[in-house]
């Protein structure tokens, strides 16, 4: 398996627009979690996924992140409008069902300016 | 919900020598333990658990106790490497509607200086 695949890797973009992270999550796992790492906060979990539904979502900043589970194998984390403050690693993890480790991906570095 | 402390935030050692980083949980009912270990520009990976049903672990350098009494639980590296450099993060779970619900510390950044 190719592990938790993430995309894009590395995003630069300017205050107000639309950003879209993607999630690939390792096959049969059904728990999906994103997080946002930053040097003041450190890793923060922004919502989780079971069997694609939104089960915890209390970490989202406000209603410009949104995210999204269509099928067991993609999800999305959307950000619009975009803000300077947003820079920041996201990282989406997987986990199976009856296992507490979670295996991050490779993460994607966003720049808003 | 669940607050995990950990400190130092940074921490620097010579070669060889121990590093220890300790963490503390403020809710009883969290029962699982991990420790992920994050490299410059990499994703955090587990390197270490424990489960509150035991108070200390050991895997070659690196150990793991806990203190549920006193809700603390720290990381030992004995004979450090350079490449044990990087940032290392402590968590506490609980069960939380069937799910593992991990609560992250804010990291150590760990320095090994050959």
């Amino acid at each position: 398996d190719a592990g938790v695949i993430q995309s894009p890797r590395h995003e630069v973009t300017e205050m107000g627009q639309e950003v879209t992270l993607r999630c690939k999550p390792i096959s049969g796992h059904d728990y999906l979690f994103w997080y946002r790492q930053t040097m003041m906060r450190g890793l923060e979990l922004l919502i989780y996924f079971n069997n694609n539904v939104p089960i915890d979502d209390s970490g989202m900043p406000e209603d410009r992140f949104s995210a999204k589970m269509p099928n067991a194998s993609f999800s999305t984390l959307k950000i619009q409008p975009s803000e300077p403050r947003d820079s920041a690693v996201y990282f989406c993890a997987s986990s199976p069902t009856g296992s507490s480790e979670q295996y991050f991906g490779p993460g994607t570095r966003l720049t808003v300016t | 919900g669940e607050n995990v402390e950990q400190h130092p935030s940074t921490l620097s050692v010579q070669e060889g020598d121990s590093a220890v980083i300790k963490c503390t949980y403020s809710d009883s009912a969290s029962n699982y333990f991990p420790w992920y270990k994050q490299e410059l520009g990499k994703r955090p990976q587990l390197i270490i658990d424990i489960r509150s049903n035991v108070g200390e672990k050991k895997d070659q350098r690196i150990a793991v106790t806990l203190n549920k009494t006193a809700k603390h639980f720290s990381l030992h590296i004995t004979e450090t490497q350079p490449e044990d450099s990087a940032v290392y993060f402590c968590a506490a779970s609980m069960n939380s509607g069937g799910y593992q619900k991990v609560t992250f510390g804010t990291g150590t950044k760990l320095q090994v200086i050959p």
